[in-house]
């Protein structure tokens, strides 16, 4: 079975202090793992694909990484509009069709 | 503007009511889904609509009906909900997948649904 887990949950860092989320998954033939934005009220926002180990990606504060077990997303320096649940989730193809299995997201709160 | 819009953004219910929830995708997508968003809980797929068919999904009750008319409209038609059905209703489109690759799926602003 598909499965994705983040950590931590919840993280709160100082603005400016760097860190990194976590999110560890299992699936039957990757076909890609992604990365969404999601803000209070609103529904997740993209923001990286990543299809195999070895892979970056970047946008502005954020990096994302993948391994064949797991994938970090890396905040530089990060400010406080950077605050929202990140999600993660690993795409699976089932009858002709897709879909996103989601962790359940790890909370990041950036204090000024 | 997200290219996936949602209607009604809130809705309140009662439990004998019946009410549909609207998406339209401005994405020329050819697949398109409902997403259950639960306190707590990770997404949650409940239906998929790929090239116009219909995708089963069992684990979703009876009291929750699809309907996707075309390409670029989805319904989800709700019927005698219980109070443990008041949660985020997520729409996303996407381009159907290949054998070798998927693609990413957009999301709505979604609809929060309360069951009193």
């Amino acid at each position: 079975e598909d499965q994705v887990t983040q950590s931590p949950e919840a993280l709160r860092l100082q603005e400016g202090e760097s860190s990194s989320l976590n999110c560890s998954y299992t699936v039957s033939g990757l076909r890609g793992l992604f990365w969404y934005r999601q803000d209070p009220g609103k529904g997740p926002e993209f923001l990286f694909t990543l299809y195999s180990a070895g892979e970056e990606k970047e946008k502005e504060r954020l990096k994302a990484t993948l391994t064949k077990k797991e994938s970090f997303l890396h905040i530089t320096a990060p400010k406080p509009e950077d605050s929202a649940t990140y999600l993660c989730a690993v795409q699976a193809v089932f009858q002709g069709a897709q879909k996103l299995v989601f962790g359940q997201g790890t909370r990041l709160t950036i204090n000024p | 503007e997200t290219g996936v819009t949602q209607t009604p953004r809130h809705l309140v219910m009662g439990m004998t009511n019946k009410k549909s929830l609207k998406c339209e995708q401005h994405l020329g997508h050819n697949a398109m889904y409902w997403y259950k968003q639960s306190a707590k809980k990770p997404l949650e797929l409940m239906f998929v609509y790929s090239l116009e068919e219909r995708v089963e999904n069992n684990s979703v009750p009876s009291r929750f009906s699809p309907e996707c008319p075309n390409s670029s409209h989805l319904f989800l038609h709700l019927h005698t909900l219980q109070p443990e059905d008041s949660a985020l209703y997520l729409c996303a489109s996407s381009q159907a997948p290949t054998p070798d690759s998927g693609n990413t799926i957009y999301f709505g602003e979604g609809s929060w649904l309360t069951v009193v």
